[in-house]
């Protein structure tokens, strides 16, 4: 079965630098949602799209956006990196928001 | 607001020990409940769930049962095995009363279950 494809799966980048991570759904997925998980941390929810709007925002910097384009894949761009934004990213997709979602396997980050 | 307190790891046990991981929770509307499992260097993976109070959730020999009396939502298992080793999430989701969620998921920080032979 499809899955969530992230990509590219690591990603260097130096500080002050710009970074743009993929995220393709499931097929038929219309909910798309971002998570940043720092080391030995817990996933933390950044930010999430249903029908290509901005459907709920959670800790995401004014550095970071997103969106999500027509054909549902969503892209987040990262601005003026700082060390602090090494993590690994994780997009997950859902049909609609009250079902369950996958996640993908995440983007490595290091920024240096 | 919604939050998910897990217990403090690391947790190393023996092959076929019995496992336990507390989870509890707090939330501002009507909460599903998720544990989540995470290998080295992979993403997260749907272990089991419970989205009502009493409901069951359990997969690959893994139980946890969503208590909402005591707001918890423990996963076991009886006899866990060297594969078992990994990280475990307990996560939240919130819908409001009119049926809504947001989707979103509240993490708890993760226990580290590693096993022996």
């Amino acid at each position: 079965a499809a899955g969530v494809i992230q990509s590219p799966r690591h990603l260097i980048k130096e500080k002050r630098e710009t970074a743009t991570l993929k995220c393709y759904p499931i097929p038929r997925h219309d909910t798309v949602y971002w998570y940043q998980q720092g080391p030995g941390q817990d996933p933390q929810f950044l930010i999430s799209f249903y029908e290509k709007m901005q459907s709920d925002k959670g800790s995401i910097p004014d550095r970071f956006s997103a969106q999500q384009f027509s054909d549902y894949h969503s892209e987040l761009n990262m601005s003026s990196l700082e060390l602090g934004d090494s993590a690994l990213y994780f997009c997950a997709s859902s049909l609609t928001a009250n079902y369950g979602y996958t996640f993908g396997s995440g983007t490595r980050l290091t920024v240096v | 607001g919604d939050s998910v307190t897990q217990m403090e790891g690391p947790v190393t046990l023996s092959e076929e020990a019995f496992l336990t991981i507390n989870c509890t929770y707090t939330a501002t509307g009507y909460p599903s409940l998720f544990w989540y499992v995470q290998y080295p260097g992979e993403g997260l993976q749907l272990l089991l769930k419970a989205t009502k109070a009493d409901d069951k959730g359990s997969n690959k020999g893994f139980e946890a049962t969503y208590r909402k009396e005591t707001t918890s939502f423990h996963l076991e298992k009886g006899s866990v095995q060297v594969s078992d080793s990994a990280v475990y999430f307990c996560a939240l989701r919130v819908t409001n009363a009119g049926g809504t969620s947001y989707g979103k998921l509240t993490f708890g920080q993760g226990t580290i279950l590693t096993v022996h032979p």
